[in-house]
């Protein structure tokens, strides 16, 4: 059972447009959720999070935005630049835990 | 240079034969986990330790074992690996409990033949 779902599994962007990348959870109890970026052969580097009392967190050019009662998050990566393209991992937990779930990820890429 | 050293990087080894990834940070941080890697899967944990002494198991813990007997190192025992444990396998470690993102090392990948 996926309790942490990337449905999209890459995206291709132009450079300096906006990039979207979508998460759903099923998980009702999940109260933190994070986005990791992640280059080849390197590991996954923490990139933003948010937690279920706000329904967004912005850190220059990385947005993101948590619709609860959707059980759905989304990272806004504006403007898109070639450096950003990564595998991107959203992972959710609940407070108190520290387990952590996370999605399959989504491959962006970022054309010149 | 604050950061997660995993050795070795790469390891190909036999059914059966047991072995030990190493784990160390420099960040004074409590808190460390053992994620693998696999395709389609995405990043899933193993097993966590909120201090000394102190580990939990996380999604797909069977098979390994952790110990955390000093701050700084969290070693990862595949006691009789088999090719289902083929894989990418992390290390990583937090101040927070990785509500602030965790600091993960560069990665080991594991081939068990």
């Amino acid at each position: 059972d996926q309790q942490v779902k990337q449905n999209s599994p890459s995206l291709s962007v132009q450079e300096g447009r906006i990039s979207i990348l979508n998460c759903d959870y099923t998980n009702s109890m999940f109260d933190y959720f994070l986005w990791y970026k992640k280059y080849p052969a390197e590991g996954p580097t923490f990139l933003i999070s948010i937690s279920s009392i706000k329904d967004k967190n912005e850190d220059g050019r990385f947005t993101v935005f948590l619709n609860k009662s959707a059980k759905h998050l989304s990272l806004h990566i504006v403007p898109s630049q070639p450096g950003d393209s990564a595998v991107y991992f959203c992972a959710a937990t609940t407070s108190g835990t520290y387990k952590y779930i996370f999605g399959t990820g989504t491959r962006l890429k970022v054309l010149a | 240079e604050a950061q997660v050293t995993q050795n070795p990087r790469y390891l190909i080894t036999v059914t059966g034969k047991k072995l030990t990834v190493t784990c160390s940070q420099n960040m004074n941080h409590e808190y460390m986990s053992w994620y693998r890697q696999d395709p389609g899967l995405g990043l899933r944990q193993i097993y966590y330790s909120m201090n000394v002494e102190v580990t939990d198991k996380g999604d797909v813990p069977e098979g390994y074992k952790v110990s955390r007997k000093e701050k700084r190192n969290f070693p990862l025992i595949l006691e009789s690996p088999s090719p289902n444990q083929t894989s990418l396998y992390f290390c990583a470690s937090s101040l927070d409990g990785g509500y602030y993102g965790y600091t993960f090392g560069s990665g080991t990948r594991l081939t068990v033949v």
